[in-house]
């Protein structure tokens, strides 16, 4: 069974740095990895996905690796501003010929940017 | 285009008592699937629909819980005989043609069962 962890779990930074928010999965037979964000009562937005055969994914000042046989991947926030403060969810979708054909979801990361 | 739109945002229930969520995809999606988020649980699977296809019921907790998807569009979530332990998000999502695409989330519907 597909188990998928992020840490950390919360991540306090000042405005304008870097950072980088870190996902794993126990089973490398993914289809392709996702990163969300959901702001608080609101539902999920899709921020990247990264197909299997890929190593990363650039979408403005994120950037999401993948690294399939160490069960990893990466969301690399460049020059953070207070707009981007809220939960980050990675999830692993298995593709339609595995069993089990759901994302499974890590608990999260909350970030908060501090101006 | 209009997204995914969920209704009711809030309800508060007594246990025992059935509930409905409704979830209206993104127009033309074929693919369309329920997650629950409780407190400290994480996102969790629980039901999804791909054109006629028989549903994946694989990730519903227990009897008490169906859905259904009429014309291939709209889609109701019922929890028969709530408890308190069903209290939690309920996020409904679609995608264009199903697994492997990116899913796009409506705002969920967040279920207190006192």
């Amino acid at each position: 069974k597909q188990e998928v962890t992020q840490i950390p779990a919360a991540l306090s930074v000042p405005e304008g740095e870097n950072l980088v928010l870190n996902c794993s999965f126990t089973d490398s037979a993914i289809y392709n990895l996702q990163w969300f964000r959901q702001d608080p009562g609101k539902g999920l937005t899709s921020l990247l996905l990264i197909q299997s055969s890929q190593r990363e994914q650039t979408s403005g000042r994120l950037n999401a690796s993948l690294d399939k046989s160490s069960g990893r991947s990466t969301l690399y926030i460049a020059a953070s501003q207070p707009g981007d403060s809220a939960t980050y969810l990675c999830a692993a979708d298995p593709g339609e010929n595995n069993a089990g054909n759901m994302l499974t979801f890590g608990g999260g990361t909350r970030l908060m940017v501090k101006p | 285009g209009a997204g995914v739109s969920q209704s009711p945002s809030n309800k508060v229930t007594e246990k025992g008592k059935d509930v409905e969520l409704r979830c209206d995809p993104i127009s033309g999606h074929t693919a369309l699937y329920w997650y629950r988020q409780s407190l400290g649980q994480g996102l969790e699977f629980l039901i999804y629909f791909q054109g006629n296809s028989a549903p994946d019921k694989s990730g519903l907790p227990s009897d008490r819980f169906s859905a259904e998807r009429t014309g291939g569009s709209v889609s109701t979530l019922t929890i028969q005989r709530t408890q308190q332990e069903d209290s939690a998000v309920y996020l409904c999502a679609s995608s264009l043609r199903g697994l492997e695409e990116t899913q796009y989330f409506g705002p969920g519907t967040r279920l207190l069962v006192l």
